[in-house]
């Protein structure tokens, strides 16, 4: 198994539609992240997830909505998505500690167009 | 607010060639790490420098932080095709789940 896995890796749908993106990690992390990545800008950092409870939510639409179970899922609900909001989404996790962190894991992304 | 810039945004290169990667941060750095990214991809974890005047290397990647701790390099010597992707830097902000990314540097190496 490979350490963050998402599902799907290709999602078209069209804005009324509603759907869930996936993810799983492996690596017995305790946060878990989303990201969403738009050509020619940095990541965005759209969600934190730690022990199960959201810590960091960058001020995204309520049309996205995380969702954290346990530890090793988390999901990123979909509703009346926005043309813009085609992008390529990553999943991440990462063990936070007091003093320092550690590097962050990705998953292969899942690529949303919305038509 | 923190940012990573990263130089030069692009970069073709013959196969057998050396070449460097920047990034600047325009606060301290905390922490620094380097990920490879290959198209609609995931980012690969590649290294993580956290001390001033800290070097890694792996494989034919070196990466190096100043002793002050805001600008990193990542150098790759004798470059084949299979470096290609897109090397982004990204770094601890300094709050606990502040990560922050630059905007990458996409690397062809030509055979």
């Amino acid at each position: 198994e490979t350490g963050v896995t998402q599902t799907p890796r290709h999602l078209v749908m069209g804005m009324t539609n509603k759907k869930s993106l996936k993810c799983e990690q492996h690596l017995g992390h305790n946060a878990m992240y989303w990201y969403k990545q738009s050509a020619k800008k940095p990541l965005e950092l759209m969600f934190v997830y730690s022990l199960e409870e959201r810590v960091e939510n960058n001020s995204v639409p309520s049309r996205f909505s995380p969702e954290c179970p346990n530890s090793s899922h988390l999901f990123l609900h979909l509703h009346t998505l926005q043309p813009e909001d085609s992008a390529l989404y990553l999943c991440a996790s990462s063990q936070v500690r007091v003093l320092s962190n550690q590097p962050q894991h990705f998953g292969d992304g899942t690529r949303l167009s919305i038509l | 607010s923190q940012e990573l810039e990263q130089s030069p945004q692009s970069l073709i290169v013959q196969e057998g060639k050396n070449l460097t990667i920047n990034c600047t941060s325009s606060k301290t750095l905390y922490g620094l790490y380097w990920y490879k990214q290959k198209y609609g991809e995931g980012l690969i974890f590649l290294m993580m420098l956290q001390k001033g005047g800290e070097e890694k290397s792996h494989e034919k990647i070196t990466a190096k932080l100043d002793e002050k701790k805001q600008q990193s390099s990542l150098h790759i010597t004798a470059s084949q095709p299979s470096h290609a992707g897109i090397y982004l830097c990204g770094a601890d902000s300094g709050g606990t789940y502040k990560y922050i990314f630059g905007t990458g540097t996409r690397l062809k190496v030509l055979a």
